[in-house]
């Protein structure tokens, strides 16, 4: 089983629409949950970053951590074309510890 | 302007020639790491160093090295490249506050082809 799981999609929403991007992951010792976004051919840039359960939000960006049921998603309000990239989900258990990615979730906004 | 730089950018080589892909970054960071990227399997962790001389093993070390001598500096070598690491490699840095590494700042990648 992957420590990390994340459907690949590919989604496609027109602009305006409420997104929803998913990860389940299997390792209870996970504390630190982070969302990247990558464009084509460039690396991968962090938009979110959450520390245990819980909620952050940032603009148009809302990340959600469940922890009891090993669950996190980030929500992307009144999407735009801009936003059309892959997003990764990736977490640690923390100090020192390793970091484990999803696969990403490619995503296209339509205008 | 804070970044990671890699080179090559683009690399084609041949089964068994040794090769070094270089990572460097100017922003003081403690933590870096090594990643490969190939379909369906997302990131992958290859190698990741606290500090100065402290490397440690990521997710798929095996036919890599690394060596970490200064700060800035984080070399991932393929002493005997083969086929199967065919892929895109990203290094990332990060600023270790407490031991905790937080935002990742990653590199442009290389893509590699091996024969």
């Amino acid at each position: 089983q992957k420590e990390v799981e994340q459907d690949p999609g590919p989604l496609s929403v027109p602009e305006g629409a409420i997104v929803s991007l998913n990860c389940t992951y299997s390792n209870s010792a996970f504390q630190y949950f982070m969302w990247y976004r990558q464009y084509s051919r460039k690396g991968p840039e962090l938009l979110m970053y959450t520390y245990s359960s819980g909620n952050k939000e940032d603009g148009r960006f809302t990340a959600q951590v469940d922890k009891s049921s090993k669950y996190i998603s980030l929500f992307i309000r009144d999407s735009q074309p801009s936003d059309s990239a892959t997003y990764l989900c990736a977490m640690s258990a923390g100090t020192g510890n390793q970091f484990y990615f999803g696969t990403g979730t490619s995503l296209t906004v339509i205008p | 302007e804070a970044q990671v730089t890699q080179n090559p950018r683009y690399l084609i080589t041949v089964t068994g020639k040794k090769l070094t892909v270089t990572c460097s970054q100017n922003m003081n960071h403690e933590y870096m790491s090594w990643y490969r990227q190939d379909p369906g399997l997302g990131l992958r962790q290859i190698y990741y160093s606290m500090n100065v001389e402290v490397t440690d093993k990521g997710d798929v070390p095996e036919g890599y090295k690394v060596s970490r001598k200064e700060k800035r500096n984080f070399p991932l070598i393929l002493e005997s490249p083969s086929p199967n690491q065919t892929s895109l490699y990203f290094c990332a840095s990060s600023l270790s506050i407490m031991g905790y590494q937080e935002t990742q700042y990653f590199g442009p990648g290389t893509r590699l082809l091996v024969l």
